[in-house]
């Protein structure tokens, strides 16, 4: 299995408070990825980064933002949590023209 | 149009069956093809890529048809694990390195 963890696991969260995931991979990976899955939704890009510091929007950026200062980090941070963002979280990694693998999920809850 | 539809199921099939998806994309430029299973709750793990000339791994075989801008994946004598979501993945074209997800088909395979 690809290097890539998700902490926390699972998360519950009151409205209004602050949500930091972390996304690690141990293989040097290039691309990095953040997705939300909701029933109904599929699989919804959130954010990505193409390298150290360099980040663009997904498909559903609003109320997200990520940062990467190290090749093998890839932060999510929601400024202010909403109902509306419970969800699973997914991180994947990748090559240019590779597959993605992917990280276990966060499950979030927010209250 | 969506950029990769799927046909969300569910597929109800015996084991033993042979059962068929498929999967279209709109972007011709698109370079790099694949199919994910996804168990519920779980995170996408990778199930094959997909090549020009056709593949197979065991009982799975994927196909690319270029000219009508579909993927296929046939899997043959269907057993209970297969049971999960299925899910195509179109990447590259246009100087993208962005997988596009499409929002999976739904296969229950019965005793």
């Amino acid at each position: 299995d690809a290097g890539i963890t998700q902490s926390p696991r699972h998360k519950v969260t009151e409205t209004g408070t602050p949500v930091t995931l972390r996304c690690h991979q141990t293989e040097n990976h290039r691309y990095m990825y953040w997705y939300r899955q909701d029933p109904g939704h599929g699989l919804r890009l959130i954010h990505y980064s193409y390298g150290v510091k360099d980040t663009d929007k997904g498909e559903v950026s609003d109320g997200y933002s990520v940062s990467r200062s190290k090749t093998e980090d890839f932060l999510l941070t929601l400024e202010s949590a909403t109902s509306s963002q419970t969800s699973v979280y997914f991180c994947a990694i990748s090559g240019d023209y590779n597959e993605q693998f992917f990280g276990p999920g966060t499950r979030l809850t927010v209250l | 149009r969506k950029e990769v539809e799927q046909d969300p199921g569910p597929f109800n099939v015996p084991e033993g069956a042979t059962v068929a998806f498929n999967c279209t994309y709109s972007n011709s430029a698109s370079q790099s093809f694949f199919w994910y299973r996804q168990d519920c709750r779980k995170e996408p793990k990778l199930l094959m890529s997909v090549y020009s000339s056709g593949n197979e791994d065991g009982r799975f075989t994927a196909q690319l048809n270029r000219a009508s801008q579909y993927i296929s994946l046939l899997i043959r004598d269907s057993k209970l694990s297969d049971s999960a979501t299925y899910l195509c993945v179109v990447k590259g074209g246009g100087g993208s390195y962005i997988p596009t997800f499409g929002r999976g088909t739904s296969l229950i395979v019965h005793p």
